[in-house]
């Protein structure tokens, strides 16, 4: 299925920096999602935004839904080593769902 | 709430042999699920999509008759690979959805398929 662009492909940061990657379409979406992959396990649904321009928190992660509908931001502050993963954005259209490439995160202590 | 199995979590067989993965959604009714398959590093791969009670639809280049899936309830479908081959090792990533806007997709923890 198609995939959306979403960067960047990887991070290496100093524990307590804040974090940013986004997700870009060429097509609108409905939802914007972001999960949160560890090695060996499934995505963990992070973050949910339906309507365009809303902007939501869970704990220190931080998503806005784009204005246009074509795109979405995740922010992490104060980053911790336990933030360490792959980072996936996906844009749903009713029930298609289009993932993003993911964004590999390390965090230095 | 939302939560999703699945089991096996690993499976190691021989060449040759079928291998059935389950996906349960635990505390919702999923009209739709999703099978993905996922190599070392890299993103999702959609394998095919099924809604209960009727023929999943596969992605381009996924065989149908080598990934055999069934949807048969509202919380269960399976996904059977027939004739395991060393190229089918990988990690399989079922995830649901409930009916609706607002309902979003929940993945399981994954299969790991090691083919020897």
């Amino acid at each position: 299925g198609q995939q959306l662009n979403q960067s960047p492909q990887s991070m290496f940061i100093q524990e307590g920096e804040d974090v940013s990657m986004n997700c870009t379409s060429s097509s609108i979406f409905n939802t914007w999602l972001w999960y949160k992959q560890e090695p060996g396990e499934g995505p963990v649904l992070l973050i949910a935004l339906y309507k365009a321009g809303e902007l939501t928190s869970n704990g220190r992660l931080t998503a806005q839904f784009g204005i246009t509908r074509k795109d979405s931001f995740l922010n992490i502050s104060a980053s911790i080593p336990s933030d360490v993963g792959i980072y996936f954005c996906a844009g749903q259209l009713w029930n298609q769902f289009y993932f993003g490439t993911g964004t590999s995160l390390t965090v230095i202590p | 709430g939302a939560v999703v199995s699945q089991h096996p979590s690993r499976v190691i067989c021989k060449s040759g042999t079928s291998v059935k993965i389950e996906c349960r959604s635990l505390d919702f009714q999923a009209t739709t699920m999703f099978w993905y398959r996922q190599f070392p590093k890299q993103s999702l791969m959609l394998m095919a999509t099924s809604n209960e009670g009727s023929k999943a639809t596969y992605e381009q280049g996924v065989e149908k008759d080598k990934f055999l899936i069934n949807h048969a309830s509202l919380t269960l479908s399976t996904l059977t690979v027939t004739s395991a081959h060393p190229e089918d090792s990988s990690f399989y990533i079922c995830s649901a959805a409930g009916s609706g806007l607002q309902e979003t997709q929940y993945f399981g923890p994954g299969t790991r398929l090691l083919v020897l």
